[in-house]
């Protein structure tokens, strides 16, 4: 099956640094989702993005479906930024609409 | 937006014990529903695909008698974990697509002990 992996494992930020989350698949996707898992286990829908740019707030990704990643940037952050970010993809060729979840990336935002 | 509602949200039980989860779109009708399972610090693990009124499709390496899918309505899907043991201790966690225009919304999430 397709491989979603995302870098890096973890990061740690302080208070109104910015940062780039990369995720890395091994096949064609014609879907793509980032999510933010907050501590208590809830997932929030960020983006959908099977390619382009889109931006919410302090938030921006940038999918190239062609190279086969998929980026999300998060300016200015916040400790409500802590959490996991995921990406998740759907594989036209691996049968069904089956959304495949990265490793994800743990992030951890200081005062 | 579309909520979807997962009940219990932790359960603790004796090894042995079936639990049941649900999960139900509250505003919006939902022809397939996913299960995934998320260990400690890891990614979330599909574990199977309902379709209502139909019987599930179980990922490989997922014991189908063990946990039992249940998708009677296009609102409800359930989880039982049977004879649950420590090593079914996890956090579960529902997803729903939209029939109308097929965006996926997630529950809250279920964590099981079980001792």
């Amino acid at each position: 099956g397709i491989q979603v992996e995302q870098s890096p494992p973890d990061l740690i930020l302080q208070e109104g640094a910015n940062s780039t989350l990369r995720c890395n698949f091994s096949d064609s996707v014609n879907n793509l989702q980032w999510f933010h898992q907050n501590p208590w286990g809830q997932l929030i829908n960020l983006f959908y993005i099977p390619s382009g740019t889109k931006q919410n707030g302090r938030l921006s990704a940038t999918t190239v479906a062609t190279e086969r990643y998929s980026l999300l940037y998060i300016s200015s952050s916040q400790t409500t930024d802590s959490g996991v970010y995921f990406c998740a993809v759907v594989n036209p060729t691996g049968g069904g609409n089956k959304l495949t979840f990265g490793t994800g990336t743990q992030l951890k935002v200081e005062l | 937006g579309a909520v979807v509602s997962q009940h219990p949200s932790w359960v603790i039980c004796k090894s042995g014990t079936s639990v049941k989860i649900e999960c139900r779109s509250l505003d919006f009708q939902a022809t397939t529903m996913f299960w995934y399972r998320q260990f400690p610090k890891q990614s979330l693990m599909l574990m199977a695909t309902s379709n209502e009124g139909s019987k599930a499709t179980y990922e490989q390496g997922v014991e189908k008698d063990k946990f039992l899918i249940n998708h009677a309505s296009l609102t409800l899907s359930t989880l039982t974990v049977t004879s649950a043991h420590p090593e079914d201790s996890s956090f579960y966690i529902c997803s729903a697509r939209a029939q109308i225009d097929e965006k996926l919304f997630f529950g809250s999430g279920t964590q099981l002990s079980v001792l």
